[in-house]
This record gives C-alpha cells, sequence and structure tokens, in this order.
C-alpha cells in the first residue's frame, strides 16, 4: 500500500497571505489528524477529521481550518499567515480509533 | 500540548549499548501510548506502541513499559545501532479519546557513536 503523501512538500509565503495544504491518507484509512511541528512547541495537535466531520480540533487560533472529502483526502488552510505559523505540518492517517497513526513525509512552510 | 513530559532532552550511548528513554504522561484516562522515531528531516515512524492494558511490549530490539501508577512509560533499545540516531517521542492520546488526537512530549535526541 502506497503511504500518506503530502503536498506541496515545501512553500514559501509572505504574511497576510493564505495557503492549502494537502493530504492523501493510507488507502482505506478514514481518520485524518494534522499536527504542526516547530523547534519551539514540538509536535501539537491541529484537528482530526473522520468521515468528512471534524471531531476535535486542537487549540489554535480559528485561521487554522480545515476539511475532508469523501474520499478521505483532506485539506488544511491557513489564512491571513504569520511569521510564527513557520513550521513542519505533518498530517496522519489511522485505519479507526486509538490505532496507529501513520505520518506523512509533511509539508515546510515559511512565511517571510 | 504539553501533556507529556520527558526525562531527558538528549541521551548518548555508545555502538551496542542499550538506551532507555523515559516519558511521564498527564491523564490517567490515556489508554493508548505510541512511540515514534523521527530522523533528521523525515517523518515520525512508529517504532512500538501499547495499551494501558499491558505492562510491557516487545518489538524488534524495542521494548516498551507502562507504568500506570506513577504514569510513567519508558522505551528501551537493545543493541543501538548508529541508525537509531534520531529523536524518539512518546505520546498518549488524551483522555482516552477516541477522536484519533495525539499529545507528543518534545522528544529525546539519542546519538549512537561507534
Amino acid at each position: 500500500k502506497a503511504g500518506v503523501t503530502q503536498t506541496p512538500r515545501y512553500l514559501i509565503k509572505t504574511r497576510g497571505q493564505q495557503v492549502t495544504l494537502s493530504c492523501s491518507p493510507i488507502s482505506g484509512h478514514r481518520s485524518v489528524s494534522w499536527y504542526q511541528q516547530t523547534p519551539g512547541q514540538g509536535l501539537q495537535f491541529l484537528f482530526e477529521y473522520f468521515s468528512e466531520t471534524q471531531r476535535n480540533k486542537g487549540n489554535f487560533p480559528g485561521r487554522f481550518s480545515g476539511r475532508q472529502f469523501s474520499n478521505s483526502r483532506s485539506e488544511m488552510n491557513v489564512s491571513t499567515l504569520e511569521l510564527g505559523d513557520s513550521a513542519l505540518y505533518l498530517c496522519a492517517s489511522s485505519l479507526r480509533d486509538n490505532y496507529e497513526q501513520y505520518f506523512g513525509p509533511g509539508t515546510r512552510l515559511t512565511v517571510t | 500540548g504539553e501533556s507529556v513530559g520527558l526525562h531527558l532532552p538528549t541521551l548518548s550511548v555508545q555502538e551496542g549499548d542499550s538506551a532507555v528513554i523515559k516519558c511521564t504522561y498527564s491523564d490517567s484516562a490515556s489508554n493508548y501510548f505510541p512511540w515514534y522515531k523521527q530522523e533528521l528531516g523525515k517523518r515520525p515512524q512508529l517504532i512500538i506502541d501499547i495499551r494501558s492494558n499491558m505492562d510491557k511490549r516487545q518489538g524488534q530490539r524495542v521494548t516498551v513499559l507502562l507504568n500506570k501508577t506513577v504514569k510513567h512509560l519508558s522505551l528501551q533499545i537493545a543493541a543501538t545501532q548508529p541508525g537509531d540516531s534520531a529523536v524518539y517521542f512518546c505520546a498518549e492520546n488524551m483522555g482516552g479519546s477516541t477522536l484519533g488526537r495525539l499529545y507528543f512530549g518534545r522528544g529525546t535526541q539519542l546519538t549512537v557513536w561507534p
């Protein structure tokens, strides 16, 4: 089976712009979680989707949003980018609840 | 989430020795604890996990121990190799959540030197 894929792998944006990141889970996995990884804060949970529904959201501002499509692919959007949004954004897919999560390679976002 | 605490941010061992990485979790309701390895510039890889109905689980060269009384986790890597050099993260599913949400520790940088 193909692993979790994320596009794009690298992105450079300017403050105030918005960005959309994409994640394709492992075939058959219906749960997709998103995480932000920074040197200062480590790996932090953003949100999780299952069957097109956001079931849980981490402690991030409303500028961070996401969605999931019927084929389980997920996108996350960050509006009004700030310098502090520079990070590695990782998605992970899981077959079912409380089961192994497999990570994608991440999207490295740089905000200038 | 800073719910998961680590005992040491860095650990250095000689090749062939064992490495033990310790972690403390915060929520007694957590019931799933995965460990991930992340090499520089790569994605986190699941190396072993344990559920709260177990005290110990073994994999290939790795063993995870769970002490629910004091909410401690430990990961032991036996016969370390240079390829084991990476950051290791422990995580918990806060609240025994069924919502695909994991809270990660800050990671321990393991260096295996020849």
